[in-house]
């Protein structure tokens, strides 16, 4: 079966933009969950969605948000980059919450 | 100071030789531990998980956690070029739909 999509897989922005990531999570997959890492803090989960609701979410600023559509795909949104945004940007699919997280390949970000 | 403490490495090992990753942890309600592992450019696929205390085995790897010392371990037994990669330790709590993950440790296996 196919795996954890995202796209695109890099993307290069400058300061002070907005980006919007896509994950298709696996198919039958309710949960998706998004987490940022970076080689200072690691992995820091940022928000989980399942059902087009978002059931947690992490410590971020509000300049990170995400939403979830009926087909189970969902996008998440960093407005007014900033350098520190810099990260791999990681999805997780998962039909039994995080016991059975299937990760994406992630969203490599740059902001220049 | 971090919910959940990894060296970072890199740990440089000869082919065969048996490998030792930890994890140090300071919240007593995660319940759940598990093991992935992330090539270079890739996302962390998951190797192995235990519920609460004890010891669990699965071919070259065996995952041990230790919970009165808040302390986890993964054993890499006969180890092979194949295995170099980050290895992640995550944990969570009953409540669990987030996981909190160790900073990882760099593996490299050298033929």
């Amino acid at each position: 079966k196919a795996g954890v999509t995202q796209t695109p897989r890099y993307l290069i922005k400058t300061r002070g933009q907005q980006v919007t990531l896509s994950c298709s999570p696996i198919s039958g997959h309710r949960s998706v969950s998004w987490y940022q890492q970076t080689p200072g803090q690691g992995l820091q989960f940022l928000f989980e969605y399942f059902s087009e609701t978002q059931r947690n979410k992490g410590n971020f600023p509000g300049r990170f948000s995400g939403r979830q559509f009926s087909n189970s795909r969902s996008e998440m949104n960093v407005s007014t980059l900033e350098l520190g945004d810099s990260a791999l940007y990681l999805c997780a699919s998962s039909s039994q919450g995080a016991m059975g997280y299937t990760f994406g390949s992630g969203t490599r970000l740059t902001v220049v | 100071q971090k919910e959940v403490e990894q060296d970072p490495g890199p740990l440089s090992v000869p082919e065969g030789a048996i490998v030792s990753l930890n994890c140090t942890y300071s919240n007593s309600a995660f319940q759940y531990f598990m093991w992935y592992r992330q090539y270079s450019r890739k996302g962390p696929e998951l190797l192995m998980y235990t519920y609460s205390s004890g010891n669990k085995e699965d071919g070259r790897f065996t995952a041990q956690v230790d919970k009165s010392s808040k302390y986890i371990s993964l054993f890499i037994r006969d180890s092979q070029p194949s295995d170099s990669a980050t290895y992640l330790c995550a944990m969570f709590d009953n409540a669990g739909n987030m996981l909190t993950f160790g900073g990882g440790t760099r593996l490299m296996v050298k033929p």
